[in-house]
């Protein structure tokens, strides 16, 4: 399976509890990112990142959310001290490197996260 | 102002006839645009990106781009019962981030 993968798909978590959502990327693409679905709405950008690096994190809650993309492995998006307004799908979207300015994100399967 | 914006629908067309669907956004930076699809309880799928003022037509679909007004569309023909689902539409104001719309719901009636 060449595409974005996400996992677990669905996640059951009690409020304080902390969540730990992966992606892997497609292959080839070092862009990643995440966003977060509310049912009924749309997608909310929550963080972009490389290899390494956070590149943009202007979507992110202040608090208790944080995002890394390690050099080997997939991208993490851990959410700790969970609440039930945490409850949504998140998606992560990975999209090829390159200079260009035009690029499309690609999605995974997203992880659907139940706060009980 | 929201960012991006769409009418939420839901729209409903008969099946063979031309869908449209429409989005417009605020940051007049913004260069790529993308129409995406989703099912319900899906992921978003990537249908359509344009650039360039004017059309682009993949297939049924053609994208329309008209950066003077900040405005974009989607055109569907001949409309199948398996189009019916949520089109988001996305634009990318600086390269960092796609900024989507709350999505348009359409359905197709046989």
């Amino acid at each position: 399976n060449a595409g974005v993968m996400q996992n677990p798909r669905h996640l059951v978590r009690r409020r304080g509890q902390e969540a730990r959502l992966r992606c892997s990327p497609m292959k080839g693409h070092s862009h990643v990112y995440w966003y977060r679905q509310l049912p009924e709405e749309g997608l909310k950008f929550m963080v972009y990142l490389q290899k390494e690096n956070i590149i943009d994190e202007s979507g992110m809650p202040k608090e208790r959310f944080s995002a890394e993309f390690p050099k080997e492995g997939p991208s993490i998006l851990r959410i700790q001290q969970v609440v039930r307004g945490d409850s949504a799908a998140y998606f992560c979207a990975s999209s090829p490197q390159g200079p260009d300015l035009f690029y499309e994100q690609y999605f995974g399967p997203g992880t659907r996260l139940t706060v009980t | 102002q929201k960012e991006v914006e769409q009418n939420s629908g839901p729209l409903s067309v008969p099946e063979g006839a031309i869908a449209s669907l429409n989005c417009t956004y605020s940051d007049r930076g913004s260069q790529s645009f993308f129409w995406y699809r989703q099912y319900s309880g899906k992921s978003p799928e990537l249908i359509m990106f344009i650039y360039s003022n004017g059309d682009k037509e993949d297939g049924r679909f053609t994208a329309q781009l008209n950066k003077a007004s900040q405005y974009v569309s989607l055109l569907i023909r001949d409309s199948q019962p398996s189009d019916s689902a949520t089109y988001l539409c996305a634009v990318n104001p600086n390269n960092n981030d796609m900024r989507f719309g709350a999505g348009t719901r359409l359905t197709v009636k046989p």
